[in-house]
């Protein structure tokens, strides 16, 4: 089983539109969760983290967390074309990866 | 504060060849993790290293090893290349006793002919 899933995508959104990206772990030790945005051909960037149950807002990106659900989200808002990349969420155990969902942000 | 680094940034090698590729962490940061990305399967945890001891470990065979020097550089090895192998090598630091963070370095892309 794997230990962190993500919606493969690919998911399309208008320029301006809230895109919502979802992440579920299966190990409930981890205690913290990290999104990364990939361009292509380009290495991991780490975008937010997050370690409490809630919201957290950085700028256009808001991470949610719910530990109960065992369920980490990442929207942005007023998406643009820049925003189109793929996205990875990551749990704090041993640091694995989820697929990541690749993100398009049409003008 | 630079970022992590990473050399060779491509590599050729020909199958049954091994080859060793280097990672130098964010200053201050004693961990290192090491990450195969392809294609097909994603970005792949190899292993961590953390004060020069190998912390965690992935799923990958035994041809896959590194080490951590003590001044937190680490290195990987692959030995006997297979096609396989080839993919784009990913370092990562974070400070571990403080905050999971992760940093990337810009990778090296192997290709095994």
């Amino acid at each position: 089983q794997k230990e962190v899933e993500q919606n493969s995508g690919p998911l399309s959104v208008p320029e301006g539109a809230i895109a919502s990206l979802n992440c579920t772990y299966s190990d409930r030790v981890s205690q913290s969760f990290f999104w990364y945005r990939q361009y292509s051909g380009k290495s991991p960037e780490l975008i937010m983290s997050i370690y409490s149950n809630g919201d957290k807002e950085d700028g256009r990106f808001t991470a949610q967390l719910n530990k109960a659900s065992q369920y980490v989200s990442l929207l942005i808002r007023d998406s643009q074309p820049s925003d189109s990349a793929t996205y990875l969420c990551a749990a704090n155990n041993d640091m694995r990866f989820g697929a990541g969902t690749r993100l398009t942000v049409k003008p | 504060k630079a970022g992590v680094t990473q050399t060779p940034r491509y590599l050729i090698k020909t199958r049954g060849q091994q080859v060793t590729l280097s990672c130098s962490p964010i200053s201050g940061h004693r961990s290192v993790s090491w990450y195969q990305q392809t294609p097909g399967q994603g970005l792949q945890f190899l292993f961590e290293y953390f004060s020069e001891t190998q912390r965690n470990k992935g799923n990958f065979p035994g041809r896959f090893s590194g080490r951590q020097f003590s001044n937190s550089r680490s290195e990987m090895n692959v030995s006997t290349l297979e096609l396989g192998d080839s993919a784009l090598y990913l370092c990562a630091s974070s400070s571990r006793d403080t905050s999971y963070e992760q940093y990337f370095g810009p990778g090296t892309r192997l290709t095994v002919t």
